[in-house]
């Protein structure tokens, strides 16, 4: 079955470290996306990439890098300048829509980081 | 203004009711917008699509009204199961590429 595999589920790390979170799909999708989710709060943007060797900064993409090397693959790496690194992860991909209506997102079943 | 929201809830609701929720948006250019179900701790997880005038699939209605800019869930004959956070999300993208703004979510209890 196609979907999208992040790795791993929990993740804990002291502050000051940097640490990448891992995102696999499957589907053939063109466009891989990162959110993030804090308590009580909407998924916030993190980065995007539209095509291999893209991306583009969401709304929240300070203290975060990311790279597009495969089609299959997205990592997204936390670095130590981000200033609130504990959340919930979430990992999207979607179709590119040539008919301009936009696609659903398909997310991975997230990354818990824990930073202390 | 916030580019898409939601009233926050919680609805709480017997088994057997009809729940709407309705979700605002501010950018008049939107061409596409979704419905996801989120359960606590889990990843969302798309329930409708709507593209026109709305969309139905089984006890969910999606209606948009693209006039006064808002969209709505209707859910009939409300299951336990049920139970979860509805996210309304918008799409400001263009040319077929995708910029889906999320709301934070109108969270449903069913009690028995």
């Amino acid at each position: 079955d196609g979907g999208i595999t992040q790795s791993p589920k929990y993740l804990f790390r002291k502050e000051g470290q940097n640490v990448t979170l891992s995102c696999e799909q499957n589907l053939n999708h063109d466009a891989m996306y990162w959110y993030r989710q804090d308590p009580g709060q909407g998924l916030r943007l993190i980065y995007y990439s539209q095509i291999v060797n893209d991306f583009q900064k969401g709304d929240i993409a300070e203290g975060y890098s990311v790279s597009r090397e495969k089609k299959e693959s997205f990592p997204l790496t936390v670095t130590s300048a981000q200033k609130n690194p504990t959340a919930f992860y979430l990992c999207a991909s979607s179709k590119q829509d040539g008919k301009g209506l936009g696609s659903p997102l398909h997310f991975g079943n997230g990354t818990r980081l824990t930073v202390t | 203004r916030k580019e898409v929201e939601q009233d926050p809830g919680p609805f709480n609701v017997p088994e057997g009711a009809t729940v709407a929720f309705n979700c605002t948006y501010s950018n008049s250019a939107s061409q596409s917008f979704f419905w996801y179900r989120q359960d606590c701790r889990k990843e969302p997880k798309l329930l409708m699509s709507v593209y026109s005038s709305g969309n139905e699939d089984g006890r969910f209605t999606a209606q948009l009204n693209r006039a006064s800019q808002y969209i709505s869930l209707l859910i009939r004959d409300s299951k336990l199961s049920d139970s979860a956070t509805y996210l309304c999300v918008v799409n400001i993208g263009s040319g077929g590429y995708n910029k889906l703004i999320f709301g934070a979510g109108t969270r449903l209890a069913v009690h028995p």
